[in-house]
């Protein structure tokens, strides 16, 4: 299995309350990512990162942000959660340009009040 | 956009039925994965297609890519309990930054 750890793996925020998520990866892959992953919607991408410092937005990237300043660790930041930002979040990473193969975090399980 | 649809969204069969899901799109792909996710995990790549009309086997899973590589389908042959999970088909272009496009997911439930 690839190294790649999620934290914290639950966590219950309050509206309005600044959360951050933190993916970390001991495969030295290049490409990383995070996902929300909500019924009837699969698993979309909020953001993801190319290489340290290079980070691009995915499909629902409104209200988060990432940061990426080693190459283990890929960081997602809710500036301000709302309750539509309850969700299940993955991290994955790849080592191919196409994006192809990832492998996933076990998954932060986020519920904002 | 590309989009990837994946058919049926729900399946339940009993054990030792075979069965067939689909992933189908209007664009091509370099490659196609599929991945299975049990309750609570994380999805778990089972299979990469590369080339047209390739056959890959797993055991009781056989994966096919479609020739125009727009597609995919996923055979399982006697299937278990072991076998219920979220199956995911992902579709990857050289040209897309590092991005890959996500199906819905069939939901299969196996019953003993």
């Amino acid at each position: 299995d690839a190294g790649i750890t999620q934290s914290p793996r639950h966590k219950v925020t309050e509206t309005g309350t600044p959360v951050t998520l933190r993916c970390h990866q001991t495969e030295n892959h290049r490409y990383m990512y995070w996902y929300r992953q909500d019924p009837g919607h699969g698993l979309r991408l909020i953001h993801y990162s190319y290489g340290v410092k290079d980070t691009d937005k995915g499909e629902v990237s409104d209200g988060y942000s990432v940061s990426r300043s080693k190459t283990e660790d890929f960081l997602l930041t809710l500036e301000s959660a709302t309750s539509s930002q309850t969700s299940v979040y993955f991290c994955a990473i790849s080592e191919a340009q196409g994006g192809d193969e990832q492998y996933f975090g076990p998954g932060t399980r986020l519920t904002v009040t | 956009t590309q989009l990837l649809e994946q058919s049926p969204q729900f399946l339940s069969i009993q054990e030792g039925e075979n069965l067939t899901v689909y992933c189908n799109s209007s664009s091509v792909f370099s490659s196609l994965q599929w991945y299975r996710q049990e309750p609570g995990e994380g999805p778990v790549l089972l299979v990469t297609v590369v080339t047209g009309g390739e056959v890959k086997k797993l055991k009781r899973l056989t994966f096919q890519f479609g020739d125009a590589r727009k597609d995919s389908s996923l055979h399982i042959t006697a299937a278990q309990p072991g076998d219920t999970g979220l199956y995911l088909c992902a579709g990857a272009r050289n040209t897309n930054a590092g991005k890959s496009t996500f199906g819905d997911g069939t939901t299969l439930t196996v019953k003993p």
